[in-house]
């Protein structure tokens, strides 16, 4: 099945800096790619996704870049501030042909403080 | 708010016993997934189900069922329970079941068991 490595576990940035987390996956077959904000107490909230066919994705501080040569994608955050601050996961999905299931393969999160 | 519920937010109970936990997606939406989250196990993926259907089971053990009601909402049934249990259970609904999408999680079910 998916593997999904995330690094690093934690990562502490100024107030303004930026903020950069990276996930390897397995299955050359893995076509999406979703990233996940949790807060504490909540449920995890999607702030941004890339599939196979895009290299890199932007949504106004925050920004995906897949390579799927090398089996790897990236999530940016630039000019962090405190509310940035979470637990951020990675996620690849594998599709079972036929079945049309896409189940999501997390990583083990990231741990971003941002501080003031 | 994501639009996907989830009840109850905590559940404690003992060894041995059996819960329910209830999840109604996001309106329209077809798909829903469960997932335990634990701190040694992170995030896994337990089993889906489209439009009543089961369509994928993950990791879930034998002692947990779950099923897809006419009106979408879901149900996860955890029997024999065990301390091993306790985690965070989230459901995530979809509006697709044949194309990737995107997936909206629940706030969860914090089950505590002792």
């Amino acid at each position: 099945g998916e593997n999904v490595e995330q690094h690093p576990s934690t990562l502490s940035v100024q107030e303004g800096d930026s903020a950069v987390i990276k996930c390897t996956y397995s299955d050359s077959a893995s076509n999406y790619f979703p990233w996940y904000k949790q807060e504490l107490g909540k449920g995890p909230q999607l702030i941004i996704d890339i599939r196979s066919n895009v290299g890199e994705k932007k949504d106004q501080r925050i920004a995906v870049t897949l390579n799927k040569t090398a089996k790897h994608f990236s999530l940016h955050i630039t000019e962090t501030q405190p509310e940035d601050s979470a637990v951020y996961f990675c996620a690849a999905s594998l599709s079972y042909s036929g079945a049309g299931s896409y189940q999501l393969t997390f990583g083990k999160g990231t741990k971003l403080s941002v501080i003031p | 708010d994501s639009g996907v519920t989830q009840t109850p937010k905590h559940l404690i109970t003992a060894t041995g016993q059996r819960v329910t936990l209830r999840c109604s997606p996001r309106s329209g939406d077809l798909s829903v997934y469960w997932y335990q989250q634990s701190l040694d196990q992170g995030l896994q993926f337990l089993i889906q189900y489209y439009n009543g259907e089961e369509r994928a089971k993950g990791n879930i053990l034998e002692r947990f069922s779950a099923q897809q009601f006419p009106d979408l909402h879901s149900e996860l049934n955890l029997s024999s329970l065990e301390l091993g249990d306790s985690a965070l259970y989230f459901c995530a609904s979809s509006a697709t079941g044949g194309t990737p999408g995107e997936q909206y999680f629940g706030p969860g079910t914090r089950l505590t068991v002792t």
